[in-house]
Parts: structure tokens; C-alpha cells; sequence
């Protein structure tokens, strides 16, 4: 059975860049019918859907992060990963990573257990 | 970009139905996601009414229109989370989760 694995640091400072990666396991991040995400969920507050990323490399991103998100696929790897720069407060949150199908219209049928980063100095 | 308005909150004893509404869908396909307290979102419904496997018939969805419903029958106390619409937006290309809506058995 599929599953994702986020890892990344805890604590990001101020104006630095987060980076956070997904391992894929039991599974080929390869496969055409699926594309892959990151979620975000702020304290206390809803889902936010941050950006996909396809196996071949592009990408698609959400408007409101868009200057200061990219995403990168490690084929090999089997992974994917996140950096969002130039961070602030309110980039605090629980980040998910997701997968979603084209068995499912597009849903998010797989998700990550999330990580939590705090920005703080 | 798309904006997903659901209640913020809805309330109905054990055993009985509750609906969750989310407007704004436009023709785009709508998910529905299930959030228990300190987990990963869990999907519960895709394409409108399609209930992957595993997911009990308790749950089902529906569409009209540009609003969305989710009904959940023969309420649980294990049903007490957070319920998200969900919908890709191909005009767009970006995914939008709804509002969130808090179901509370009474």
C-alpha cells in the first residue's frame, strides 16, 4: 500500500526558505494517473492546497504563493519535494503531502501523516 | 481563484442525517474529505457521489448546480470531525478545498 513520508525541519527562521520532502513508498511516483502535492493546514484554520507537481516535472501552483513556491521530482528517488522561501508567521502550519488521482477526478486519495513547521526566531 | 463556502459548523444527535452544503463548485467535480481531531484529511467521496472503497454507504454526496451536498445517515460519535469540499478547478489549474464545516453530535 502507498504511503508518503514528509521530512524537514521543524523550525524555519524568518525571510529563510523552507524546504520539506515526501518519500513515496510502495509505490512509483512515475505513474501517469497520479500527481502529487503539498497541503498546508495553519493552526486552528482549514486546508490550503499549495501546489502539484507531475512525474515529467511540471508544475502547478497555487495563485496566492505562487512567487515564492517551486516544486522539484526526484524520479529515482521516488520523491518530491517543497520550497517555499522568503517565510514568515504565518506560513506556520501542518504541511501535508498528497496524492491525488485521475481514478478520482483529481482527489486527494493519499495523504501524508504531516509535518509541523513553525516560524519563529 | 475559486472560493468553496461551506457552514462552519452543523450539529444532529446520534442516529440521525446531517447534510453539509458547499457552493461555488461551478461545473468542477467535487470531493469530500473527512478530518478527524489531529489527523491527515481522510477522502470519503469523489465526482460528486462516488464513495471509494472502504468508505460506508452511511456517506453519500450530491450536486446541483454550482452547491455540492455531503449527507451522512445514522450518525456515530466517531463522525465528530471536520468535513472539506474539495474541487480542482481546470480553468485555473489549482485544487481549492472548501471552508471546512465542524459536525457535533448533540
Amino acid at each position: 500500500q502507498l504511503q508518503l513520508h514528509e521530512s524537514g525541519p521543524g523550525l524555519v527562521r524568518p525571510w529563510e526558505t523552507l524546504s520539506l520532502t515526501c518519500r513515496v513508498s510502495g509505490g512509483s511516483i512515475s505513474n501517469n494517473v497520479y500527481f502529487w502535492g503539498w497541503v498546508r493546514q495553519p493552526p486552528g484554520k482549514g486546508l490550503e492546497w499549495i501546489a502539484n507537481i507531475y512525474y515529467n516535472g511540471k508544475t502547478e501552483l497555487n495563485p496566492s504563493l505562487r512567487r515564492r513556491v517551486s516544486m522539484s521530482v526526484d524520479t529515482p528517488k521516488n520523491h518530491f519535494s517543497l520550497n517555499l522561501t522568503s517565510v514568515t508567521a504565518a506560513d506556520t502550519a501542518v504541511y501535508y503531502c498528497a496524492r491525488h488521482s485521475n481514478y478520482f477526478f483529481s482527489a486527494v486519495d493519499v495523504w501524508g501523516r504531516g509535518t509541523t513547521v513553525t516560524v519563529s526566531s | 481563484q475559486s472560493v468553496l463556502t461551506q457552514p462552519p459548523a452543523v450539529s444532529a444527535a446520534p442516529g440521525q442525517k446531517v447534510t453539509i452544503a458547499c457552493s461555488g463548485t461551478e461545473n468542477n467535480y467535487v470531493s469530500w474529505y473527512q478530518q478527524l481531531p489531529k489527523t491527515a484529511p481522510k477522502l470519503l467521496i469523489y465526482q460528486n457521489d462516488k464513495r471509494p472503497s472502504g468508505i460506508p454507504d452511511r456517506f453519500s454526496g450530491s450536486k446541483s448546480g454550482t452547491s455540492a451536498t455531503l449527507g451522512i445517515t445514522g450518525l456515530q460519535t466517531g463522525d465528530e470531525a471536520e468535513y472539506y469540499c474539495g474541487t480542482w478547478d481546470s480553468s485555473l489549474n489549482t485544487y481549492v478545498f472548501g471552508t471546512g464545516t465542524i459536525l457535533t453530535l448533540l
